[in-house]
């Protein structure tokens, strides 16, 4: 079964940083790209960044463009998302999902909240 | 950047009644085109997929159709347990774009 899990959310100063982590089951990231997205609260969901591990490609939003990285961990089939400089309107619910064929954004993870606040 | 104007954002309808969904690409994306549900406080969940292919395990009461810029989603017979949030979203290039959402209530 394909499953991914979110973690490292949590409450962060404006201008800090957070490293999320999404580690995935049921399928290799190198065969598969990875996406994060993000919804914040009460509004609707935002693609963030791509992930072609086997390409070692990224690409990004540009509202997180310079300031957000996407990695990934081939050995143990983990995406992470590096946010730096963080900002008030970067606070949201945020989904690591994988690219399967037929160009199907599926599973999702359950998400991980980040709160962006002083 | 596509974008992705979907109608309407909220409707409500009584269980067994027909609903139906519009999305419209600024422009051609073939059929590149997913829907998705998100009921509150879950991820999405793909249930139509290149417009018009239902997703293994998804009930047949749904459906998807349209191509180029113009696409429907469709709810054959509402059921009390598809109360939920629903999304297109367009996957002919990069960034990926989704539809504002439509919030579908039970009456």
């Amino acid at each position: 079964e394909v499953q991914l899990v979110e973690s490292g959310g949590g409450l962060v100063q404006p201008g800090g940083s957070l490293r999320l982590t999404c580690a995935t089951s049921g399928f290799t990231i190198i065969t598969h790209w990875t996406h994060w997205f993000r919804q914040p609260p009460g509004q609707g969901l935002v693609w963030v960044a791509r992930l072609d591990a086997d390409g070692s490609d990224t690409a990004y939003a540009d509202s997180v463009k310079g300031r957000f990285t996407v990695s990934g961990d081939t050995a143990t089939n983990t995406v992470y998302l590096q946010m730096d400089s963080l900002r008030t309107d970067d606070t949201a619910v945020y989904y690591c999902a994988r690219d399967a064929p037929h160009r199907r954004i599926d599973p999702w993870g359950p998400g991980t909240l980040v709160t962006v606040s002083s | 950047d596509i974008q992705m104007t979907q109608s309407p954002s909220s409707l409500s309808a009584s269980v067994g009644d027909r609903v139906t969904i519009t999305c419209q690409a600024s422009q051609d994306i073939y059929n590149h085109l997913n829907w998705y549900q998100q009921k509150a406080g879950k991820a999405p969940k793909l249930l139509i997929y290149d417009a018009s292919n239902l997703e293994i395990g998804v009930p047949s009461r749904f459906s998807g159709s349209g191509s180029g810029t113009d696409f429907t989603f469709s709810i054959s017979s509402l059921q009390p347990e598809d109360l939920a949030t629903y999304y297109c979203q367009q996957y002919r290039s990069l960034p990926i774009t989704l539809g504002q959402g439509t919030r579908l209530e039970i009456k």
